[in-house]
């Protein structure tokens, strides 16, 4: 089926540092989710996009749905500690199921005060 | 109100017992959704209801068993489980009017399930 590559799988950094990181598939899509997970929670929905070339800001955190419509870019500016946790993208194939979302594998934060 | 709720929070079970999940939203959302997700795993689509109907099944193992009782309400009914679906299970629901094309799913917090 349809996969997605999210990178980085996992990111250390110190609290004030900006972070970014980015998903990509293999086939055209037409919503981009990004959401964030922390232990034992259920995932929290951050940003949501819905256009080619879209920018999108929540606080902090800044998306983007890329031009080609095959990839997407969360950054987090100056980290904090709360901001630690597994950031998921997930999307809709345009071709697919209007249900069914595509997740990427996971990034993990983690963020030293 | 995007609050999804999910009880009970944590459940341990025996292979021989029948329990139930029980998933609540108040968004007026018509389609709600089961997924699986185990540790550092991305959620993994179950089953999808849509207008109290049931649309998708992942090839579920029947010993799953949803039930969508209103369009706010949406169950699952768990028998003869085995150690391997321990795990957390996670209720979501997103507006059916595609026509909006808005196609965000809002999570609820899930509820851990081990099985002994």
């Amino acid at each position: 089926g349809q996969q997605l590559n999210q990178s980085p799988q996992s990111m250390f950094i110190q609290e004030g540092e900006d972070v970014s990181m980015n998903c990509t598939s293999s086939s055209i899509f037409n919503t981009w989710l990004w959401y964030k997970q922390d232990p034992g929670e259920g995932p929290v929905l951050l940003i949501a996009l819905y256009k080619a070339g879209e920018l999108t800001s929540n606080g902090r955190l800044t998306a983007q749905f890329g031009i080609t419509r095959k990839d997407s870019f969360l950054n987090i500016s100056a980290s904090i500690p709360s901001d630690v946790g597994i950031y998921f993208c997930a999307g809709r194939d345009s071709g697919g199921s209007n249900y069914k979302l595509t997740f990427g594998k996971g990034t993990l934060l983690t963020v030293n005060p | 109100d995007t609050e999804v709720t999910q009880t009970p929070k944590h459940l341990v079970m025996g292979m021989t017992n029948k329990k139930s999940l029980k998933c609540e939203q108040h968004m007026g959302h018509r389609a709600m959704y089961w997924y699986k997700q185990k540790a550092k795993k991305p959620p993994e689509l179950m089953f999808v209801y849509s207008y109290e109907k049931l649309s998708i099944n992942e090839s579920v193992p029947s010993r799953f068993s949803p039930e969508c009782p209103n369009s706010s309400l949406l169950n699952l009914h768990l028998h003869a489980l085995q150690p391997e679906d321990s795990a957390l299970y996670l209720c979501a629901s997103s507006q059916r009017t595609w026509t909006s094309g808005r196609h965000e799913q809002f999570f609820g917090p899930g509820t851990r399930l081990t099985v002994l």
